[in-house]
């Protein structure tokens, strides 16, 4: 079995402000972890993806996620929050042998100005 | 490239109707899943396909079924349906193993 846990239901911050989204996961294999963004009315895009390798992962419009194998985390970063990044963020698991991937719960992250 | 294509976008069904919401992709992508996305529960998988003519149940499976007769298509069936069932239904496919999941717009479906 497979699951995520994303422990923030919501998440502030002040625009140029670093950000955190948190994210822990449970696989019986090895993982691959994915972030994706949704945005009001809209269908997820995807962020950033851990595969292999680099524990520290760069994706789109600036955002990263450190993974952590001990802890069993990978939880998303942005050195300077923008108003625009306010959205729902998902954190999805999928182990390396399994057809499907698992999402978290999601979280609101609020940029203020 | 149109990606992942979900008709209608919006649905208003009477408790007990019946109906079929669709789903193609053209990126020849093998894998394939259906969610609910409900307020505070996340994004919740009812059925997903590892490729043509092979279908297993997800997390909420109840009330739905699918088939994967083609790589492109992947239709979600209501069979009755129930207040239970509103939501907002996305279509997602993806390469296999290490592949990044391409979604849909969503279909908002409200079953009254």
């Amino acid at each position: 079995a497979q699951s995520v846990a994303q422990p923030e239901d919501q998440v502030n911050v002040a625009e140029g402000n670093p950000l955190t989204v948190k994210c822990t996961y449970s696989v019986s294999g090895n993982p691959y972890l994915f972030w994706y963004v949704q945005y009001p009315n809209r269908g997820l895009q995807f962020l950033l993806k851990y595969i292999t390798g680099d524990n520290l992962v760069k994706g789109s419009y600036g955002f990263e996620a450190e993974f952590n194998k001990s802890q069993t985390s990978f939880h998303l970063k942005k050195p300077s929050a923008l108003v625009s990044d306010s959205a729902l963020y998902f954190c999805a698991v999928r182990d390396t042998n399994a057809g499907k991937s698992t999402f978290g719960d999601g979280t609101t992250l609020t940029v203020k100005p | 490239n149109a990606g992942v294509t979900q008709t209608p976008k919006f649905q208003v069904l009477k408790t007990g109707q019946s109906m079929t919401l669709q789903c193609a992709q053209d990126m020849n992508h093998e894998y394939m899943s259906w969610y609910r996305q409900d307020p505070g529960m996340g994004l919740r998988l009812i059925h997903y396909s590892v490729g043509a003519g092979i279908t297993d149940q997800g997390e909420v499976p109840n009330g739905y079924n699918v088939s994967r007769s083609t790589t492109e298509d992947f239709p979600l069936r209501l069979l009755s349906a129930a207040p239970s069932q509103t939501s907002v239904y996305f279509c997602a496919s993806s390469y296999p193993g290490s592949g990044e999941a391409f979604f849909g717009q969503g279909t908002r479906l409200t079953v009254v």
